[in-house]
């Protein structure tokens, strides 16, 4: 499939549980994003990759754990969250800084997570 | 500090009427600005940016540095325009993007 394509769609998970998002891209990026989206708030930016390689933590608290294997895949693993982590986890890519990067981000259709 | 700001939430007007969606900026730097639209059940996708100085599906935005605004405009409101618009900024690397919270337009019969 080609573009950005976000795992599973929805999560409810308990504060003590641990489960992972997922994003891969099919589209010859070389950097990927996660991107957090609150109620009525605007989308913060919560880390970037590129070549694999973490260029940005956006003052992230430790219970998120972002794995980039390969330029293809993006892992959000989360543990221990609030309730509060509560929202729609958006994943992207581009191409990386000083290449073809025109500034346009390729969105996935996010990740809606629910912390009880 | 770097932030983008979208003073409407929602915006309402008739199909035929001109629109406008504000967006104002703060950056310490030259940014690079961006509209990106979501349709209903659709991805976020990125509408235009202003250093192409294009015209897409009819709207089209200035960037003015001294009012450090970048507002999106059309003359002529299509009910197919109803969607969620969001404002975003980048630095001359493309390496970090900030959105805005959202205006959602909607396009009356």
């Amino acid at each position: 499939e080609t573009g950005v394509t976000q795992t599973p769609r929805h999560l409810v998970m308990g504060m003590t549980n641990k489960k992972s998002l997922k994003c891969e891209q099919h589209l010859g990026h070389n950097a990927m994003y996660w991107y957090k989206q609150s109620a009525k708030k605007p989308l913060e930016l919560m880390f970037v990759y590129n070549f694999k390689e973490q260029t940005e933590n956006n003052s992230v608290p430790s219970r998120f754990s972002p794995e980039c294997p390969n330029s293809s895949h993006l892992f959000l693993h989360l543990h221990t969250l609030q309730p509060e982590d509560s929202a729609l986890y958006l994943c992207a890519s581009s191409h990386p800084v000083g290449t073809k990067n025109t500034g346009e981000l390729f969105f996935g259709e996010g990740s809606r997570l629910t912390v009880l | 500090a770097q932030r983008v700001t979208q003073p409407e939430k929602l915006l309402s007007v008739f199909k035929g009427a001109p629109v406008e969606l504000k967006c104002n900026y703060s950056y310490s730097g030259s940014p690079e600005l961006f509209w990106y639209v979501q349709y209903s059940r659709q991805r976020l996708q990125l509408l235009l940016r202003h250093i192409s100085r294009e015209s897409i599906k009819g709207f089209t935005a200035d960037l003015n540095k001294g009012e450090t605004s970048f507002h999106l405009k059309k003359p002529f409101a299509q009910e197919e325009d109803s969607a969620m618009y969001y404002c975003a900024l980048s630095g001359h690397n493309f390496n970090k993007f900030y959105f805005g919270s959202g205006t959602k337009l909607n396009v009356k019969p």
